[in-house]
C-alpha cells in the first residue's frame, strides 16, 4: 500500500472555505469508511480532526468537515482562520489490516 | 484521562536497534485497544510503522516489517517498539498512540549517527 496522495500545498484566505483530497485506492479508502485526519501545527504533536470519514471528535470545531467518494477522501474548512495555518494528513485503514498516511498537505493562511 | 510517554535513547549507531517504550497512564494497555507507533523524519510526513493488541497480535507496515518487533508488557503497561538494522533514513520523531490516534506521545527523536 502506497502512501495516499495529497496535494503538496493549498491556500486561502480568511473566511473562505478549502478542500484537500487525499486519493488512495480501492484496497484503502475506497473499501473502508476509516479515513481520519490530522491537523499538526509546526513542532506540535498531530491533533485528530476527523475519523471514520465524517466524525469529529469532541472540542474540535464545526469549521472541519470530512467526506468521501470512490477513492478519494476529503477535509473542508470553512470560515478560514490564521490558526489553521498547519500541515494536514489524512489516514486510512488497509485491506492488510495496516493504516496508510498520505504525504502531507500545508495550508497557507494567505 | 490516559497519558501516554515515548522513552529511549536518542542516539543510536548504523546497523544498530532502536528500542523504544510507551508508558501509558492513567489508563490500562490491556484494555481493548490497540497500540500504535508512527514516526516522522525531520521536515517530512507522517509513516505508520506499526500496531499490537494488548493480546499480543501485531500489524506490521509491509515496508518496515522485516525490521521491526512492537511489543507489550503488561505489568509495566507499556508496549516497545525495535527497530534493527537502523540507517541515517530512521531518523525520526517517534511517537506512540491508540490505535484511533485521538492522542499521542509528546514524540521522542531518535537520531542514527556514528
Amino acid at each position: 500500500h502506497s502512501a495516499l496522495t495529497q496535494p503538496a500545498s493549498v491556500s486561502g484566505s480568511p473566511g473562505q472555505s478549502i478542500t484537500i483530497s487525499c486519493t488512495g485506492t480501492s484496497s484503502d479508502v475506497g473499501r473502508y469508511n476509516y479515513v481520519s485526519w490530522f491537523q499538526q501545527h509546526p513542532g506540535k504533536v498531530p491533533k485528530l480532526l476527523i475519523y471514520d470519514v465524517t466524525n469529529r471528535p469532541s472540542g474540535v470545531s464545526n469549521r472541519f468537515s470530512g467526506s468521501k467518494s470512490g477513492n478519494t477522501a476529503s477535509l473542508t474548512i470553512s470560515g478560514l482562520q490564521a490558526e489553521d495555518e498547519a500541515d494536514y494528513y489524512c489516514s486510512s485503514y488497509t485491506s492488510i489490516s495496516t493504516r496508510v498516511f498520505g504525504g502531507g498537505t500545508k495550508l497557507t493562511v494567505l | 484521562q490516559v497519558q501516554l510517554q515515548e522513552s529511549g535513547p536518542g542516539l543510536v549507531k548504523p546497523s544498530g536497534t532502536l528500542s523504544l517504550t510507551c508508558t501509558v497512564s492513567g489508563g490500562s494497555v490491556s484494555s481493548d485497544n490497540w497500540w500504535t507507533w508512527v514516526r516522522q523524519p525531520p521536515g517530512k510526513g507522517l509513516e505508520w510503522i506499526g500496531e499490537i493488541h494488548h493480546g499480543g497480535s501485531t500489524n506490521y507496515s509491509p515496508s518496515l516489517k522485516s525490521r521491526v518487533t512492537i511489543s507489550v508488557d503488561k505489568s509495566k503497561n507499556q508496549f516497545s517498539l525495535n527497530l534493527n538494522s537502523v540507517t541515517a533514513a530512521d531518523t525520526a520523531v517517534y511517537y506512540c498512540a491508540p490505535s484511533g490516534m485521538d492522542f499521542w506521545g509528546q514524540g521522542t527523536l531518535v537520531t542514527v549517527s556514528s
